[in-house]
């Protein structure tokens, strides 16, 4: 398995650009998540879904729209780019049973640089 | 605020020393899990190791483990025989509704 796949790992954006950031997992996990990380500091929840059609806002959602039409990928868009978005963005992803979500499992995380 | 706080901005060891992270958190639920997460420079989040609310028994893994005081609200991780590649910022979470809510995190420094 090659558990979560994060594209691209770095990229540098203008003012006003969009860009997505793709997310794919191949361990068929219900829960999906973005987060970011600023320097120095902890991880921050976007979004997240708990399956395939359903999406909910997490802390900082402002700025980001995501979808879920699979159970696989979670990509997350940046519409008007602003250097506030300069961050890691990490995606996770868990299972989650009758008793609520399990371990998140990390990608490795995407670079992104808004000048 | 249901929160989990890492009060160890940053800490250091010696190699092959032990050193003790602390994390508390807030909680209302009876049964939950509690985690240990390591980024390494690499900027990967790796899992360390899991606890289990309703265990007594605190979790091991390896040269890891974890005092978890159920009561208090405590649940720190401690690493014996210290490693230079144990150098990273240290995350503590635990599992709310759908989410984990993640602590500011402890670099941890391993001295040769």
């Amino acid at each position: 398995n090659a558990g979560v796949t994060q594209t691209p790992k770095f990229r540098i954006l203008k003012i006003g650009q969009s860009m997505t950031l793709q997310c794919t997992q191949d361990m068929n996990h219900n829960y999906m998540y973005w987060y970011r990380q600023d320097p120095g500091m902890g991880l921050k929840l976007i979004y997240y879904s708990v399956g395939a059609g359903i999406t909910d806002k997490g802390e900082v959602p402002n700025g980001y729209n995501v979808s879920r039409s699979t159970t696989e990928d979670f990509p997350l868009r940046l519409e008007l780019a602003a250097p506030s978005q300069t961050s890691v963005y990490f995606c996770a992803s868990s299972y989650s049973g009758t008793g609520g979500p399990d371990t998140q499992y990390f990608g490795p995380g995407t670079r992104l640089t808004v000048l | 605020a249901q929160t989990v706080t890492q009060s160890q901005p940053e800490m250091s060891v010696q190699e092959a020393e032990t050193v003790t992270l602390s994390c508390t958190y807030d909680t209302s639920e009876s049964d939950y899990y509690l985690f240990w997460y390591k980024q390494p420079p690499s900027r990967q989040m790796i899992l360390v190791i899991r606890q289990e609310a309703y265990k007594q028994q605190n979790a091991t893994e390896n040269r890891f483990s974890v005092n978890f005081q159920k009561a208090a609200k405590s649940f720190s991780l401690k690493i014996s025989d210290s490693q230079l590649g144990d150098a990273a910022m240290y995350f503590c979470a635990r599992r709310g509704t759908d989410k984990l809510i993640f602590g500011t995190g402890t670099r941890l420094q391993v001295f040769p």
